[in-house]
């Protein structure tokens, strides 16, 4: 099974607006990913923050993980059309030796300008 | 850098054929996985490798095989194509256990008739 579950599964905003994406997982992580796949492309490394972390900012993205929840979410401020995307969380579980590296189902965003 | 570079880019079977997904990444990167990706499933992990001549399964491996005999190359093998086969394969590496996240070839539409 999938440790990482996204939520909502679809997001449509106006541009400008901030986009907020979740992401729950099962077990212990050592840390906690999110990618970006543009229709028909491979996927793209936004930020990873690890379980010692409680928020990370890059750019226009935070982060935020809880890992007593075993959760995090995502957030895009000041969206653009050029956001729309689809976004995926993905966790290193603190139990396996490595190279392990599961994702969610991901969060279809779209941005309309 | 070239990074992950994947051959071929399409490929249709027939059922029970075999074939080779190539995957190739020119920046001396340790980790290297292969995932495949299904509508509404997300990206699911089929094997993975902490370095040459070290494989292991993901979540989905059967009716796959790797190997893994230099740091650039990590093969998939399809052993007897199936309609369950058809997908679109990724494969990533990454340079220290996705510490600084994956980079992810542009994919293998595959299609088994």
């Amino acid at each position: 099974s999938q440790q990482g579950e996204e939520d909502p599964q679809a997001l449509s905003i106006q541009e400008g607006e901030n986009a907020t994406m979740n992401c729950s997982y099962k077990t212990s992580i050592n840390n906690l990913q999110w990618y970006r796949q543009n229709s028909g492309r491979g996927l793209v490394h936004l930020i990873l923050i690890r379980s010692n972390e409680r928020e990370k900012h890059s750019g226009r993205l935070r982060v935020t993980l809880d890992t007593s929840k075993k959760s995090s979410s995502l957030l895009i401020t000041a969206s653009r059309a050029a956001d729309t995307a689809s976004y995926f969380c993905a966790t290193r579980a603190v139990y396996n030796q490595g190279g392990k590296l599961i994702f969610g189902q991901g969060t279809e965003l779209s941005v309309k300008p | 850098n070239a990074g992950v570079t994947q051959t071929p880019k399409f490929q249709v079977l027939k059922t029970g054929q075999s074939m080779t997904l190539q995957c190739a990444q020119d920046m001396n990167h340790e980790y290297m996985s292969w995932y495949r990706q299904d509508p509404g499933m997300g990206l699911r992990l089929i094997h993975y490798s902490v370095g040459a001549g070290i494989t292991d399964q993901g979540e989905v491996p059967n009716g796959y095989n790797v190997s893994r005999s230099t740091t650039e190359d990590f093969p998939l093998r399809l052993l007897s194509a199936a309609p369950s086969q058809t997908s679109v394969y990724f494969c990533a590496s990454s340079y220290n256990d996705g510490q600084g996240g994956y980079t992810f070839g542009s994919g293998t539409r595959l299609t088994v008739v």
